[in-house]
């Protein structure tokens, strides 16, 4: 079975710039996460959906972040205008939520998308 | 608040040695679940391990295991015999039972072995 799949995987921008990173969850999973990771902060949750729909977006740095999820099996993480301190990599995870055991969210990853703005 | 504590940045361990990556973990929700989370130099993050806060017996998943000890409220990964491969940054993580769906990740551990 395929897994979360994330494009692009490498991402360089200008400064300004809109960036859209796009994600594709496991089939099946109710649940999609965006992450970003960076050495100083380490892994953040950006937003999570729950049957396409946003359900905590407390981690979005800032207005310039908004992420859609149209459908299940897409999802965009959109940065406009984009800033270098938005450099990081960005993961896309997906889960399914088992009621029937306690607390099994378990969240599968993509590759990532490493954005670069310069 | 939950909390994610890995106390060991780096660790250099002798290739076909068994590694020990401390976790410790506070909550006073009854219900919850730790994971394990292996991101090689590669990038992706990679489930590992799972283990219910009833679970009677110690999850193991080939290689790794996982060392719960609920009253230390401890949950260290066990790695046998290790491998070139295993060099990686490892992640300890939990989720609550049925209040969050998110999952708090500790800072992880930098395991490197030697050939």
């Amino acid at each position: 079975d395929a897994g979360v799949i994330q494009s692009p995987r490498h991402e360089v921008t200008e400064m300004g710039q809109e960036v859209t990173l796009r994600c594709k969850p496991i089939s099946g999973h109710d649940y999609l996460f965006w992450y970003r990771q960076t050495m100083m902060r380490g892994l953040e949750l950006l937003i999570y959906f729950n049957n396409n729909v946003p359900i905590d977006d407390s981690g979005m740095p800032e207005d310039r972040f908004s992420a859609k999820m149209p459908n299940a099996s897409f999802s965009t993480l959109k940065i406009q205008p984009s800033e270098p301190r938005d450099s990081a990599v960005y993961f896309c995870a997906s889960s399914l939520r088992r009621f029937e055991l306690i607390a099994k969210n378990i969240q599968y990853f993509g590759a990532g998308t490493r954005l670069s703005v310069l | 608040a939950q909390k994610i504590t890995q106390t060991q940045p780096g660790m250099f361990v002798q290739e076909k040695e068994a590694v020990t990556l401390d976790c410790t973990y506070d909550t006073s929700d009854p219900s919850y679940g730790l994971f394990w989370y292996k991101q090689p130099s590669s990038g992706e993050m990679i489930f590992l391990i799972y283990q219910g806060s009833y679970d009677q017996q110690n999850a193991t998943e080939g290689r790794y295991s996982l060392n719960f000890q609920k009253a230390r409220k401890s949950a260290n990964l066990v790695i046998s015999a290790s491998q070139l491969g295993d060099s990686a940054m490892y992640f300890c993580a939990m989720t609550l039972g049925d209040r969050d769906d998110k999952i708090i990740f500790g800072k992880g551990t930098r395991l490197h072995i030697l050939p």
